[in-house]
């Protein structure tokens, strides 16, 4: 019953390896979205897609790349870790068009580069 | 770009207290949202206003959104230990796309 889960849940890895995080919604929610929250609860969006297409993509580096195989899944590859990645990230879902666009978050998936 | 500050950024109260965490944009909102984050959890969506000077009311917590649409505030009265999480603003202006999240407020409740 989960509506927006994400794989792994912790991700521990060496500074210059490659890792992808999963995400997948149930809810029929067309956008979906990345942040990064850092270790001060800083939530930062990084990149959101409205049906499959890149509608934002704020200053993040290019080692970052979102996929987007359909509307329920977004995925999020990163390449050449640096311990400046260490955060959670956050997948999130919402459906456009309505006055009410709430966001529903997963459950993050807690990075760290050593 | 537009910005959103929330003050303070941490907040330790006695339960019972009443505890309150302020909002600012720079820019004027079209709306603004609320969500809580238990700690360890994810944020989870509170409510959201829409309307000039508009005020909302859940159970103990009070939600007002300024007239200018710049500003918002959360007013929680005599908070519960089950209170204890990082309370987020986030907004909405009239040309972006996207939700602009606050800095926070990490509330820490005494018993």
């Amino acid at each position: 019953d989960t509506a927006v889960s994400q794989t792994p849940k912790y991700l521990v890895t060496q500074m210059g390896n490659d890792k992808s995080i999963k995400c997948e919604q149930n809810l029929g929610h067309d956008t979906m979205y990345w942040y990064k929250q850092d270790s001060k609860k800083f939530l930062k969006i990084m990149f959101s897609y409205n049906n499959k297409e890149l509608i934002i993509n704020e200053t993040v580096p290019n080692r970052f790349s979102p996929k987007s195989p359909d509307k329920a899944h977004l995925n999020l590859h990163i390449n050449s870790l640096e311990l400046g990645d260490s955060a959670v990230y956050f997948c999130a879902s919402s459906l456009s068009g309505v006055s009410y666009n709430e966001q529903f978050f997963g459950p993050g998936t807690r990075l760290t580069v050593l | 770009g537009q910005q959103v500050m929330q003050i303070p950024q941490y907040q330790h109260v006695q339960e019972g207290e009443d505890f309150t965490t302020y909002c600012n944009s720079s820019t004027t909102l079209s709306n603004i949202q609320w969500y809580k984050q238990r700690p360890g959890g994810h944020p989870v969506f509170l409510i959201q206003l829409v309307k000039s000077g508009e005020v909302k009311k859940q159970k103990r917590l009070t939600f007002q959104f300024g007239e200018a649409k710049k500003n918002s505030s959360l007013h929680i009265t005599a908070t519960q230990t089950t209170d204890v999480g990082t309370y987020f603003c986030a907004g909405v202006s009239g040309s972006a796309r996207q939700l602009t999240f606050g800095s926070g407020t990490q509330l820490t409740v005494l018993p």
